[in-house]
């Protein structure tokens, strides 16, 4: 089954500095990758989706970008982080029709 | 529409002591539910998978059930443990690459 790699773990950042959270895939090809956003006590905010490399789909306007370089590699960046970027970030993966979703770890991310 | 509502949204049990968890859906067309388990901290993992055809499915202590009329899904917990502390989110797929997510409901169990 897929592994899920994200890094790191938990991130405190000042307001108005660069992000990148890396996500990467092992045991599949051609996965379908994703980035959430949890806030306390919400529910899983999708933010991005990619089907395939350099293929990004954004759900909702903000201050975050992401980029699919290689086939199981999936970043989340941001160039100034605001503190309404504070949250936990989930990267997570589909295959083909299985709708099973395989979660990383997730990402605390503090923004001071 | 095409969203995912749970109830309650935070729980307290005693160890032992059975409970449920409710989930209502209004995304279209449907094909499955699933029930994940996130401990703190952590990511979602799948629990069960609920189709169109199913009603009752169980794994373990737990125990989903799906009514595709009246789109509403249960996740029974029988004899509960500690270990089952955890936000148990209802999550619906959405088109091909969309997944509607439950806010889920948060259980505590207290010895």
């Amino acid at each position: 089954s897929q592994t899920i790699h994200q890094w790191p773990a938990t991130l405190v950042q000042p307001v108005g500095s660069p992000l990148s959270l890396e996500c990467t895939v092992e045991g599949t090809s051609n996965p379908n990758l994703y980035w959430y956003r949890q806030a306390a006590g919400r529910g899983l905010q999708l933010l991005f989706y990619s089907v395939g490399i350099g293929q990004i789909s954004s759900e909702v306007p903000q201050n975050l970008s992401a980029s699919r370089p290689q086939d199981r590699q999936f970043i989340l960046s941001s160039k100034k982080l605001l503190l309404s970027d504070s949250g936990f970030y989930l990267c997570a993966c589909t295959t083909g029709s299985n709708t099973e979703a395989f979660f990383g770890q997730g990402t605390r991310l503090t923004v001071v | 529409k095409n969203q995912v509502e749970q109830s309650p949204q935070s729980l307290i049990i005693l160890e032992g002591k059975n409970c449920t968890l409710q989930c209502n859906y209004t995304v279209s067309p449907f094909s499955n539910l699933r029930w994940y388990k996130q401990d703190t901290g952590r990511g979602p993992v799948s629990l069960t998978i609920m189709t169109f055809s199913e009603n009752t499915k169980s794994n373990g202590r737990y125990t989903a059930t799906l009514d595709a009329d009246t789109k509403q899904s249960s996740l029974h917990i029988t004899a509960s443990q500690l270990s089952d502390s955890a936000s148990y989110i209802c999550v619906v797929p959405f088109n091909n690459n969309d997944m509607r997510f439950g806010a889920g409901t948060r259980l505590t169990v207290k010895p």
